[in-house]
């Protein structure tokens, strides 16, 4: 079963920050994030395992409560090269390294 | 360097035809999966390999099949094409999940 996203959309001003949402009804043992731009192949971010780490990447940071089996992806100060399509992709417990991914969240920063 | 390709970029075909996909990798990496992308879907499973001879089920396998008979190739064959399979076709491989996948640039599937 896919994991849940959220928003589906969103639109920010250049400099705003802006957290994407995923969430999953199963155990998981790890949580992936990944950017594709239009027209292009998604691009890995970052990964997360179940321990509740934070990792961060620049100015893009995520968090991860694998209790809640849920996993947030913070974005600060939203520059115009965060624009594209953001996929959580999840981990079921057992580790098996087969990724599910959500239906993903549209990101526009306009100037 | 290190690259995973796929070919062709783009592909029209009929209904009812036998289509395959391919996807060649010099990453080394054991691990391959192939992906379809939707509108409102996102990407979906089709199957996956972790090493030669081995070929595993993902969620959306009918109508697809896939073989390994070597660590860089993992072709994806439609067996009879059908409108619904119309679609965009990721393939990625990894060398463990702790490192996230590298995908191919994607084929463009039309079936009419």
């Amino acid at each position: 079963q896919q994991p849940v996203q959220s928003p589906q959309a969103v639109i920010l001003r250049e400099g705003e920050d802006a957290v994407i949402n995923c969430s999953s009804s199963k155990a998981l043992y790890s949580v992936h994030w990944y950017r594709q731009k239009h027209g292009e192949a998604p691009v890995f971010l970052m990964i997360l395992l179940k321990g509740g780490e934070q990792k961060g990447h620049d100015k893009i940071s995520a968090s991860f409560n694998e209790k809640k089996q849920q996993s947030s992806l913070y974005l600060t100060a939203s520059q115009l090269s965060y624009s594209g399509t953001y996929f959580c992709g999840t981990e079921d417990s057992g580790g098996y390294q087969k990724v599910t991914f959500g239906t993903g969240t549209k990101l526009q920063v306009i100037p | 360097d290190a690259e995973i390709t796929q070919s062709p970029r783009h592909k029209i075909t009929e209904t009812g035809r036998q289509v395959t996909l391919a996807c060649h990798q010099t990453w080394n990496h054991n691990n391959m999966f192939w992906y379809r992308q939707d509108l409102g879907h996102g990407l979906r499973l089709i199957h996956y390999s972790y090493g030669v001879h081995d070929t595993n089920k993902g969620e959306v396998s009918d109508g697809y099949s896939v073989s390994r008979s070597n660590t860089e190739d993992l072709p994806l064959t439609l067996e009879s094409a059908a409108s619904s399979q119309t679609s965009v076709y990721f393939c990625a491989s990894s060398e463990t999940a702790y490192y996230g996948y590298t995908f191919g640039s994607g084929t463009r599937l039309t079936v009419v």
